[in-house]
């Protein structure tokens, strides 16, 4: 069983800030997939990346998975308000077995 | 995109009854569905994966006769919580899998059980 991990678990910043934020492992993933949740609903796929180094944006997202699919970031540009919630990464060795890290809740102030 | 449904969105129940909570892909099949369990401010847990057709894949200290996973078709899944008691209580999501996007999983909105 891959273990994840996330960091930070909380961050807290000012509208208009940049944040970057840290998935690891020491197991090799297919595919690795990052979810917003907001509180009481389910997780929002964000995107999935399956080749070591890609990056991708959306809007003033950006994804990158690692050169060696063991890791991956998410980086927000000018953080908004709306930008606020539950940040979970979720990787999968096989298509059977998709494990989720801790999370990071991010609050953004107005 | 892909949209699963939820049902129902909260229950409360009281403790030793069972509930049931079912899971739909609404525009696509998904021959595999999957079924977490989440705490407050904890991150989601895989409780089991299910198989349209087949017996579910239980994850390691998931009770499988606790958990009654039943996947009948290729849009539907439930999960059955047997004798709940108040421990039970947590936020269920179901997520599925698109036949045509092996990788990418969709998440229902999720159910609310409290056990009183």
């Amino acid at each position: 069983t891959q273990l994840l991990e996330q960091s930070p678990q909380f961050l807290s910043i000012q509208e208009g800030e940049n944040l970057t934020v840290y998935c690891n492992s020491s197991s090799v993933f297919s595919s690795l997939q990052w979810y917003r949740q907001e509180p009481g609903e389910g997780p929002v796929l964000l995107v999935t990346v399956v080749t070591g180094g890609e990056v991708k944006k959306l809007k003033r997202l950006t994804f990158q998975f690692g050169d060696a699919r063991k890791d991956s970031s998410l980086h927000i540009t000018a953080a908004q308000p709306g930008d606020t919630g539950l940040y979970l990464c979720a990787g999968a060795a096989d298509e059977d077995d998709m494990r989720f890290g801790a999370g990071t809740r991010l609050t953004v102030k107005p | 995109g892909a949209v699963v449904s939820q049902h129902p969105s909260r229950v409360i129940c009281k403790s030793g009854t069972s509930v049931k909570i079912e899971c739909r892909s609404l525009d696509f099949q998904a021959t595999t569905m999957f079924w977490y369990r989440q705490f407050p401010k904890q991150s989601l847990m895989l409780m089991a994966t299910s198989n349209e057709g087949s017996k579910a894949t239980y994850e390691q200290g998931v009770e499988k006769d606790k958990f009654l996973i039943n996947h009948a078709s290729l849009t539907l899944s439930t999960l059955t919580v047997t004798s709940a008691h108040p421990e039970d209580s947590s936020f269920y999501i179901c997520s599925a899998r698109d036949l045509s996007k092996a990788y990418e999983q969709y998440f229902g909105p999720g159910t609310r059980l409290t056990v009183t």
